[in-house]
Order: C-alpha cells, then sequence, then structure tokens
C-alpha cells in the first residue's frame, strides 16, 4: 500500500496477557518510530529504528516493551505482561531518514484495551 | 518542565475568525518546529514546519518562530469548520525522535 499499515486496528486483551501490534512502513522509508497516545493527551515517543543502526529505545516505559525490526522493513511491538495503564492508541510512523524535517507519516494506530 | 507545552484548550472561534495556537519549548538550540493536525480519531499529519525567525504563511496558514523566547504560534486566517481539529506542536528531541505537545483542540463554530 501507499501509506503506513498498522494491524490490528482494535485490540481487546486481558490484564496479564501478551500482545504484538505490527506496522508496516512506506516502502525505502528508512526511519521507523513508534509512538502512544492516552485518550486526550500527546503523542509520548517510544522507540525509534533508523537503518541497520541499533535502535533508540529510550521511550520504552518498562522491560515489558519490545519491538523488534525484521529486515529494515516490518515492526513489532510487543507488550508483555499488560497493565491497564498500557491502554492507549499506539501510533506507527515512517520517514526517509532522521526527522530533521519532521516529515513523519503515521499509520491509522492500534487502539489497546486492557481490561 | 516539558520539553514542547502548548494551551490543551479547548479553544472555541466562529467561522471566519483568526484562530492561534501557542506553543513554547525549553531546548534553546532547537533548530526545527513543525505543526501536525489531527482530525478526531485519525492520525496526526503535517501541515507547517519552520526552521527561521518571522513568519511562515503557507495559504490560510501562519507559522510565527521566536527563538529568543522560544515561542512558536500557528494562526489559522478565515477559520473553518473543517478546521476543526487537535494541533500538535513538535520538536526535534534529543535522540532523533520528534517531541510532540499534548495538543490543543480547536472547534471552529458555523
Amino acid at each position: 500500500g501507499a501509506g503506513v499499515s498498522q494491524s490490528p486496528s482494535n485490540k481487546v486483551t486481558e490484564k496479564g496477557k501478551d500482545v504484538e501490534l505490527r506496522c508496516d512502513p512506506i516502502s525505502g522509508h528508512t526511519a521507523l518510530y513508534w509512538y502512544r497516545q492516552s485518550l486526550g493527551q500527546g503523542l509520548e515517543f517510544l522507540i525509534y529504528f533508523q537503518g541497520n543502526s541499533a535502535p533508540d529505545k529510550s521511550g520504552l516505559p518498562s522491560d515489558r516493551f519490545s519491538a523488534e525490526r525484521t529486515g529494515g522493513s516490518v515492526s513489532t511491538l510487543t507488550i508483555q505482561r499488560t497493565q491497564q495503564e498500557d491502554s492507549a492508541v499506539y501510533l506507527c510512523a515512517s520517514s526517509l531518514g532522521i526527522s530533521a524535517n519532521g516529515e513523519l507519516f503515521f499509520g491509522e494506530g492500534s487502539r489497546l484495551t486492557v481490561l | 518542565q516539558k520539553e514542547v507545552e502548548q494551551n490543551s484548550g479547548p479553544l472555541s472561534v466562529p467561522e471566519g475568525a483568526i484562530a492561534s495556537l501557542n506553543c513554547t519549548y525549553s531546548d534553546r538550540v532547537s533548530q526545527s518546529f513543525f505543526w501536525y493536525r489531527q482530525y478526531s480519531g485519525k492520525s496526526p499529519e503535517l501541515i507547517m514546519s519552520i526552521y527561521s525567525n518571522g513568519d511562515k504563511e503557507d495559504g490560510r496558514f501562519t507559522a510565527q518562530l521566536n527563538k529568543a523566547s522560544q515561542y512558536v504560534s500557528l494562526l489559522i486566517r478565515d477559520s473553518q469548520p473543517s478546521d476543526s481539529a487537535t494541533y500538535l506542536c513538535a520538536v526535534p528531541g534529543s535522540a532523533r525522535q520528534l517531541t510532540f505537545g499534548s495538543g490543543t483542540q480547536l472547534t471552529v463554530l458555523p
């Protein structure tokens, strides 16, 4: 597709379960970002991938959160032992390179609800 | 202090009026600034970028930057109901990510 694709669009899970969220960036974009947006809040940076460099994980809120990017393309964000405070919309974005020009293209997000 | 701060609003203006959205940032070395628009239930999209002090105009939108005051604003002239959205200010963070403000919710009343 032409845009950033995320799946699932909605996920309801029980507290303590693990979830995986997938992001397929725009073809040719080397940079990939994960953000989290809680209801009525701004975007919270989670993790950043650039090409083959080591990812910047400085925004991950706890060791229950991890992400990988295979083959420089598709990324998976994994949340282990989910908690209710993990409920949010998880947004993936990609760009041609580092965010120097601020042009991030966002997917439609994965809405996670932890019961 | 948060890196990027915005008045959360909500801000309501009548159709045809000027909407003024404000943002302050803490990192004095920031060189680039961005405004994103987010419609309800949708993802953010870039609408304006500004790199130099002064004004930058694009159609009905004007971004204003004052680096000395660490202040950036977005003016929307002749506001339309279709401009109703949340506007997010963004500044490059310490680790090559964009740091976003919490957003200002704008409602343009017909």
